[in-house]
Protein backbone atom coordinates (compact mmCIF):
# COMPACT_ATOMS: atom_id res chain seq x y z
CA UNK A 1 0.00 0.00 0.00
CA UNK A 2 1.61 3.18 -1.34
CA UNK A 3 -0.44 5.80 0.92
CA UNK A 4 -3.11 8.64 -0.29
CA UNK A 5 -2.15 9.99 -3.60
CA UNK A 6 -3.10 13.09 -5.28
CA UNK A 7 -2.59 13.98 -9.16
CA UNK A 8 -1.65 16.22 -10.24
CA UNK A 9 0.86 17.58 -7.81
CA UNK A 10 0.52 21.18 -8.85
CA UNK A 11 -1.88 23.00 -11.46
CA UNK A 12 -1.34 26.40 -12.76
CA UNK A 13 -4.39 27.38 -14.83
CA UNK A 14 -5.90 31.11 -16.02
CA UNK A 15 -8.64 32.60 -14.27
CA UNK A 16 -12.16 31.26 -15.68
CA UNK A 17 -10.94 27.57 -16.85
CA UNK A 18 -12.18 24.54 -15.25
CA UNK A 19 -9.38 21.90 -13.13
CA UNK A 20 -9.84 18.69 -11.85
CA UNK A 21 -7.85 17.07 -8.97
CA UNK A 22 -7.72 13.42 -8.73
CA UNK A 23 -7.49 11.53 -5.50
CA UNK A 24 -6.67 7.60 -4.78
CA UNK A 25 -7.04 6.58 -1.53
CA UNK A 26 -6.05 3.45 0.84
CA UNK A 27 -7.52 0.84 -1.42
CA UNK A 28 -9.48 -0.58 2.06
CA UNK A 29 -10.54 2.73 3.23
CA UNK A 30 -14.35 3.35 3.03
CA UNK A 31 -14.16 7.54 3.98
CA UNK A 32 -12.51 9.95 1.65
CA UNK A 33 -12.43 13.47 2.80
CA UNK A 34 -11.42 16.52 1.25
CA UNK A 35 -9.62 19.83 2.37
CA UNK A 36 -8.22 22.93 1.22
CA UNK A 37 -5.05 24.43 3.12
CA UNK A 38 -4.35 28.74 2.36
CA UNK A 39 -0.56 30.00 2.87
CA UNK A 40 -0.39 29.95 6.73
CA UNK A 41 -3.41 28.27 7.38
CA UNK A 42 -4.34 25.18 8.99
CA UNK A 43 -6.46 22.56 6.07
CA UNK A 44 -10.57 23.84 6.14
CA UNK A 45 -12.63 20.70 5.80
CA UNK A 46 -14.64 21.24 2.18
CA UNK A 47 -16.84 17.60 1.64
CA UNK A 48 -16.54 14.35 2.37
CA UNK A 49 -17.64 10.84 0.67
CA UNK A 50 -18.02 7.16 2.62
CA UNK A 51 -18.20 4.55 -0.04
CA UNK A 52 -19.72 6.40 -3.25
CA UNK A 53 -22.22 8.56 -0.95
CA UNK A 54 -21.31 12.21 -0.57
CA UNK A 55 -22.59 13.10 3.01
CA UNK A 56 -21.40 16.35 3.38
CA UNK A 57 -20.77 19.65 1.95
CA UNK A 58 -18.84 22.64 3.78
CA UNK A 59 -20.73 25.93 3.43
CA UNK A 60 -17.06 26.95 1.82
CA UNK A 61 -17.84 24.82 -1.04
CA UNK A 62 -19.81 26.71 -3.40
CA UNK A 63 -21.89 25.57 -6.44
CA UNK A 64 -18.86 25.65 -9.14
CA UNK A 65 -16.69 22.90 -7.13
CA UNK A 66 -18.48 19.60 -7.53
CA UNK A 67 -16.69 15.95 -5.56
CA UNK A 68 -17.71 12.41 -7.07
CA UNK A 69 -16.64 9.45 -5.79
CA UNK A 70 -18.60 7.33 -8.67
CA UNK A 71 -16.72 3.45 -7.95
CA UNK A 72 -16.15 4.27 -4.19
CA UNK A 73 -12.26 3.74 -4.76
CA UNK A 74 -11.01 7.14 -6.29
CA UNK A 75 -12.45 10.67 -6.36
CA UNK A 76 -11.96 13.61 -8.27
CA UNK A 77 -12.78 17.58 -7.50
CA UNK A 78 -13.91 19.88 -10.24
CA UNK A 79 -13.51 23.73 -9.91
CA UNK A 80 -15.39 25.21 -12.64
CA UNK A 81 -14.51 28.88 -13.51
CA UNK A 82 -11.92 29.24 -11.31
CA UNK A 83 -11.10 32.54 -9.14
CA UNK A 84 -7.79 33.70 -8.37
CA UNK A 85 -9.31 33.13 -4.46
CA UNK A 86 -9.10 29.34 -5.37
CA UNK A 87 -5.68 29.12 -5.34
CA UNK A 88 -4.54 26.65 -2.36
CA UNK A 89 -3.46 23.76 -1.80
CA UNK A 90 -6.12 20.65 -1.77
CA UNK A 91 -5.76 17.83 0.59
CA UNK A 92 -7.20 14.28 -0.02
CA UNK A 93 -7.39 12.12 2.85
CA UNK A 94 -9.09 8.46 3.96
CA UNK A 95 -9.85 6.58 6.58
CA UNK A 96 -11.49 3.25 7.78
CA UNK A 97 -14.73 3.43 10.18
CA UNK A 98 -13.73 -0.04 11.12
CA UNK A 99 -12.66 1.37 14.34
CA UNK A 100 -14.01 2.67 17.31
CA UNK A 101 -11.86 4.58 18.34
CA UNK A 102 -12.58 7.58 16.29
CA UNK A 103 -10.64 8.29 12.60
CA UNK A 104 -7.48 8.23 12.03
CA UNK A 105 -7.05 10.56 8.94
CA UNK A 106 -4.17 9.93 6.19
CA UNK A 107 -3.26 12.86 3.84
CA UNK A 108 -1.94 12.53 0.37
CA UNK A 109 0.37 15.22 -0.09
CA UNK A 110 -1.92 17.41 -1.91
CA UNK A 111 -2.52 19.53 -5.27
CA UNK A 112 -1.40 22.78 -5.32
CA UNK A 113 -3.52 25.00 -7.25
CA UNK A 114 -2.10 28.41 -8.74
CA UNK A 115 -5.04 30.55 -10.45
CA UNK A 116 -3.59 33.53 -12.37
CA UNK B 1 -18.46 28.82 16.19
CA UNK B 2 -15.76 26.31 16.61
CA UNK B 3 -12.54 27.95 17.03
CA UNK B 4 -8.92 26.27 17.39
CA UNK B 5 -5.82 28.35 17.79
CA UNK B 6 -1.82 27.91 18.67
CA UNK B 7 1.43 30.23 18.69
CA UNK B 8 2.74 30.77 15.35
CA UNK B 9 6.54 29.46 15.96
CA UNK B 10 8.37 27.91 18.27
CA UNK B 11 12.15 27.72 18.44
CA UNK B 12 13.85 25.16 20.23
CA UNK B 13 18.12 23.85 20.60
CA UNK B 14 18.61 19.99 19.45
CA UNK B 15 18.22 17.95 22.49
CA UNK B 16 16.35 20.37 24.46
CA UNK B 17 12.19 19.10 25.11
CA UNK B 18 9.13 21.30 23.29
CA UNK B 19 6.26 22.43 24.35
CA UNK B 20 3.42 22.96 21.88
CA UNK B 21 0.04 24.59 23.22
CA UNK B 22 -3.21 24.92 21.58
CA UNK B 23 -6.52 26.17 23.17
CA UNK B 24 -10.19 25.47 21.76
CA UNK B 25 -13.52 26.93 22.50
CA UNK B 26 -16.01 24.35 21.27
CA UNK B 27 -16.99 22.16 24.75
CA UNK B 28 -18.24 18.77 23.02
CA UNK B 29 -14.87 18.44 21.31
CA UNK B 30 -14.20 14.87 21.93
CA UNK B 31 -11.27 13.81 19.95
CA UNK B 32 -8.31 16.03 19.41
CA UNK B 33 -5.54 15.70 17.27
CA UNK B 34 -1.94 16.79 16.75
CA UNK B 35 -0.57 16.43 13.16
CA UNK B 36 2.91 16.71 11.68
CA UNK B 37 3.64 18.57 8.21
CA UNK B 38 6.52 19.14 6.53
CA UNK B 39 7.73 20.94 3.37
CA UNK B 40 5.99 19.27 0.22
CA UNK B 41 4.14 17.11 2.00
CA UNK B 42 0.71 15.91 3.31
CA UNK B 43 -0.11 16.22 6.94
CA UNK B 44 0.81 13.08 8.97
CA UNK B 45 -0.90 11.78 11.94
CA UNK B 46 1.45 12.07 15.20
CA UNK B 47 -1.34 11.14 17.75
CA UNK B 48 -4.76 11.96 19.32
CA UNK B 49 -6.48 11.92 22.42
CA UNK B 50 -9.91 11.12 23.23
CA UNK B 51 -11.52 13.89 26.24
CA UNK B 52 -12.08 11.59 28.50
CA UNK B 53 -7.93 10.98 29.16
CA UNK B 54 -6.02 13.86 30.39
CA UNK B 55 -2.61 12.94 29.23
CA UNK B 56 -0.92 10.18 26.45
CA UNK B 57 2.41 9.45 26.27
CA UNK B 58 3.50 7.65 22.87
CA UNK B 59 7.15 7.64 22.86
CA UNK B 60 8.97 10.90 22.87
CA UNK B 61 5.40 12.28 22.45
CA UNK B 62 3.44 13.60 25.82
CA UNK B 63 -0.01 14.84 25.25
CA UNK B 64 -1.62 17.16 27.57
CA UNK B 65 -5.57 17.68 27.85
CA UNK B 66 -6.85 20.60 30.11
CA UNK B 67 -10.73 20.10 29.62
CA UNK B 68 -11.95 23.10 32.58
CA UNK B 69 -9.43 25.46 30.46
CA UNK B 70 -9.76 23.63 26.91
CA UNK B 71 -5.59 23.39 26.64
CA UNK B 72 -3.95 20.75 24.82
CA UNK B 73 -0.25 20.59 24.67
CA UNK B 74 2.31 18.48 22.84
CA UNK B 75 5.71 18.00 24.36
CA UNK B 76 8.41 16.61 21.96
CA UNK B 77 10.96 15.23 24.52
CA UNK B 78 15.14 15.06 23.04
CA UNK B 79 14.08 17.68 20.14
CA UNK B 80 16.17 16.38 16.73
CA UNK B 81 16.69 18.67 13.75
CA UNK B 82 13.76 15.95 12.05
CA UNK B 83 11.40 17.63 14.04
CA UNK B 84 11.03 20.97 12.77
CA UNK B 85 8.18 21.08 10.65
CA UNK B 86 4.80 22.71 11.00
CA UNK B 87 2.72 21.21 13.78
CA UNK B 88 -1.38 21.51 14.03
CA UNK B 89 -3.61 20.96 16.04
CA UNK B 90 -7.33 19.69 15.35
CA UNK B 91 -10.16 18.95 17.18
CA UNK B 92 -13.63 16.79 16.05
CA UNK B 93 -17.03 16.59 17.83
CA UNK B 94 -19.28 14.96 14.91
CA UNK B 95 -19.99 11.48 16.23
CA UNK B 96 -20.82 10.64 12.29
CA UNK B 97 -17.96 11.59 11.00
CA UNK B 98 -14.55 11.87 13.61
CA UNK B 99 -12.46 12.86 10.28
CA UNK B 100 -14.09 16.18 9.87
CA UNK B 101 -11.38 18.31 11.93
CA UNK B 102 -11.29 21.77 12.85
CA UNK B 103 -7.37 22.62 12.76
CA UNK B 104 -5.80 25.69 13.86
CA UNK B 105 -3.53 27.82 11.69
CA UNK B 106 0.17 25.74 12.97
CA UNK B 107 2.92 25.96 14.76
CA UNK B 108 6.48 26.27 12.89
CA UNK B 109 9.10 24.36 15.23
CA UNK B 110 12.74 25.44 14.09
CA UNK B 111 15.16 23.18 15.76
CA UNK B 112 18.78 24.74 16.34
CA UNK B 113 22.08 22.42 16.58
Amino acid sequence: DTGVSQNPRHKITKRGQNVTFRCDPISEHNRLYWYRQTLGQGPEFLTYFQNEAQLEKSRLLSDRFSAERPKGSFSTLEIQRTEQGDSAMYLCASSSTFNSQGEKLFFGSGTQLSVL
Amino acid sequence: GEDVEQSLFLSVREGDSSVINCTYTDSSSTYLYWYKQEPGAGLQLLTYIFSNMDMKQDQRLTVLLNKKDKHLSLRIADTQTGDSAIYFCAESHDPDSWGKLQFGAGTQVVVTP
